[in-house]
Order: C-alpha cells, then structure tokens, then sequence
C-alpha cells in the first residue's frame, strides 16, 4: 500500500518568510509524529499527534513553529518568520494504533532551506 | 530519559565481510528498541525491532541485532556485506512520554562504506 507522503520534497525560502510542509500518513494510522533532520542536531523529536489532538508538543524550538492534524490524517507544520538556523529535512512518520512497539513509519521528507 | 549511543560515526567493511554497528541505550524502563537505514536523500527504512519478544531479532536484507539487558546493547550484524548496504545506519530507542507519545530518541547514525 501506500507510504507516507510528504511535500513538497524541497524547499527554498527567504529569512523571515513562513512556510507550511504537509504529509500524508499512512491509511489507519492513527499516531503521526514530526522530527528535523539537521547536520548538528541529528535527528530531534517536534511533535506527536494521536488523532487530531497533539497531547506532546515538547519538542518545537520555539513559537515560530506549530503544526496542526485535520481528520486524523493529513498534518501540516507551520514554521513562521523563518530563520537560518530552521534549515533542515523535516520527517514526518505515522505508526497503527495499539502498538507501540510497532515502530514508526517514515516518509521523505521534506529538505527546506532558509537564504 | 533515554538516550541512544552509536560508536563509530564511520565504519568501513570489504564486500563480504561481517558488518557489525554499535549500539548502547539508556532508559528507565524496558525499551523498544529499532534500527533505521537511510539511503542518500531518502527517509528511514525501518530495519528492525526488539519489542520485548525474542532478544534476537531478525529484520530486512539479511540483518539482525540481539538485545542484551546486562550490556543495554542492541547491537546490529550481518554476516556478509553487500555492494547495497552502504548507507546510514541509526539506532533509536522509544517508551511512552507520559503524554501516549512514543517517540523515537536516536543515535547520531553510523555511516557504513562497503569497499568492492
């Protein structure tokens, strides 16, 4: 079936512009996560959403970022005034309900880059 | 908290050699533990996991990892390198945040070079 989906795939933006990255998770999957994928960071957990609601949000840098989840499936992250420092590949991953363990299914990505 | 230690943010292997990545957690409670690839400007492919089952766990193209309570090592091989394996390797660790969240916490990735 199909993956998760992410998009667009690149982005190029100008400091202090906002941008909006989307994905598309997995049919059924009820958990979707997002993380940032950054030469000097590794990769850092943003943000986790059971349904449409986001009980977890501990990981978001900062007020510039926010992201939202509508039906339970598409999500889309929002990051505003963006700085340099926001250069990343931002991944978003799903996973089914009831497990836990299941392990968590990734997309893309998505590489912005902020000039 | 958790925390994910990969040793060796290098590792070179011969095509038919044994690969073996590196690594060590830490975390309160008895973990999930994964190991993800990433193939150049593609996302993570889930290799395997260890859920609490058998402590070795056998995953995708031939690899596999033995979880060691006493060593809190899960530590990844496979027996015979190939051309296609040359990637990046990360190990992560999850348990639940208290908020239902299981997310992932994850090494700084080993990348593996195979030499023909």
């Amino acid at each position: 079936g199909a993956g998760v989906s992410q998009s667009p795939s690149n982005k190029v933006t100008e400091k202090g512009k906002d941008v909006e990255l989307r994905c598309d998770p997995i049919s059924g999957h009820t958990a979707l996560y997002w993380y940032r994928q950054s030469l000097g960071q590794g990769l850092e957990f943003l943000i986790y959403f059971q349904g449409n609601s986001a009980p977890d949000k501990s990981g978001l840098p900062s007020d510039r970022f926010s992201a939202e989840r509508t039906g339970g499936s598409v999500s889309t992250l929002t990051i505003q005034r963006t700085q340099q420092e926001d250069s990343a590949v931002y991944l978003c991953a799903s996973s089914p309900p009831g497990l836990a363990g299941g392990g968590q299914y990734f997309g893309p990505g998505t590489r912005l880059t902020v000039t | 908290a958790q925390s994910v230690t990969q040793l060796g943010s290098h590792v070179s292997v011969s095509e038919g050699a044994l690969v073996l990545l590196r690594c060590n957690y830490s975390s309160s409670v008895p973990p999930y533990l994964f190991w993800y690839v990433q193939y150049p400007n593609q996302g993570l492919q889930l290799l395997l996991k260890y859920t609490s089952a058998a402590t070795l766990v056998k995953g995708i193209n031939g690899f596999e990892a033995e979880f060691k309570k006493s060593e809190t090592s899960f530590h990844l091989t496979k027996p015979s390198a190939h051309m296609s394996d040359a990637a990046e390797y990360f190990c992560a660790v999850s348990e639940n945040s208290g908020a239902g969240s299981y997310q992932l916490t994850f090494g700084k990735g080993t990348k593996l070079s195979v030499i023909p």
